[in-house]
């Protein structure tokens, strides 16, 4: 089965600063990857999805990140972070034949002015 | 208006009651999902369902039950809840050809 792991349950940055959450993941078959963001009280929205195709993907609100299968990673990462950007990030991973989709345990991002 | 709802949005029950959790959604996909959420593990899925007649175990399935009365709808149960059930719910929509999955507000639940 597959499944995601998220390092660092906790980043702050810097407003301005780079943002980069990392994401490995483990899969037997190629993988489906995403980034959700939950801002509190909250669903979780898609930021960025891999699916096939270009390995760098762009997302919503600046932020995007890139497949690297010799990795197995799917870091995501924001060139400049702002006060809007402090939520809990999920990265999932989901094998292309169904929609068994698995979760990392999320990182909190914090944004200090 | 909202494309997936959850109804009760917080619910406190005691221990060894029936509690039924219920998501709509008016995206017309044929796929759902129940997941809760627990801090420092991420989401888990509980159950999910591709169409009206087809009901499957997720990673996390035991003390819950679901019913999916309609394309539109899909009810997650706990038929004598207990306190480590307490979290919080979130269901989810998809379609068959697109794996992103689309998430209700979510559900907190508290279990005394």
């Amino acid at each position: 089965a597959q499944s995601v792991t998220q390092l660092g349950s906790h980043v702050s940055v810097s407003e301005g600063a780079l943002v980069l959450l990392r994401c490995n993941y483990s899969s037997s078959v190629p993988p489906y990857l995403f980034w959700y963001v939950q801002y509190p009280n909250q669903g979780l929205q898609l930021l960025l999805k891999y699916t096939t195709g270009a390995t760098l993907v762009k997302g919503i609100n600046g932020f995007e990140a890139e497949f690297k299968k010799s990795e197995t990673s799917f870091h995501l990462t924001k060139p400049s972070a702002h006060m809007s950007d402090a939520a809990e990030y999920f990265c999932a991973v989901t094998p292309r034949a169904n929609n068994d989709m698995r979760f990392g345990a999320g990182t909190r991002l914090t944004v200090k002015p | 208006d909202a494309d997936v709802t959850q109804t009760p949005r917080n619910r406190i029950t005691k221990t060894g009651k029936r509690i039924m959790l219920e998501c709509s959604q008016t995206k017309g996909h044929d796929r759902m999902y129940w997941y809760r959420q627990d801090p420092g593990l991420g989401l888990r899925l509980i159950y999910y369902s591709f169409d009206v007649k087809d009901i499957n175990k997720g990673e996390i399935s035991d003390g819950y039950s679901v019913s999916r009365q309609a394309q539109a709808k899909f009810s997650l149960s706990l038929e004598s809840a207990i306190p480590n059930q307490t979290a919080l719910y979130f269901c989810a929509t998809s379609g068959p050809l697109d794996n992103e999955q689309f998430f209700g507000p979510g559900t907190r639940l508290t279990v005394l």
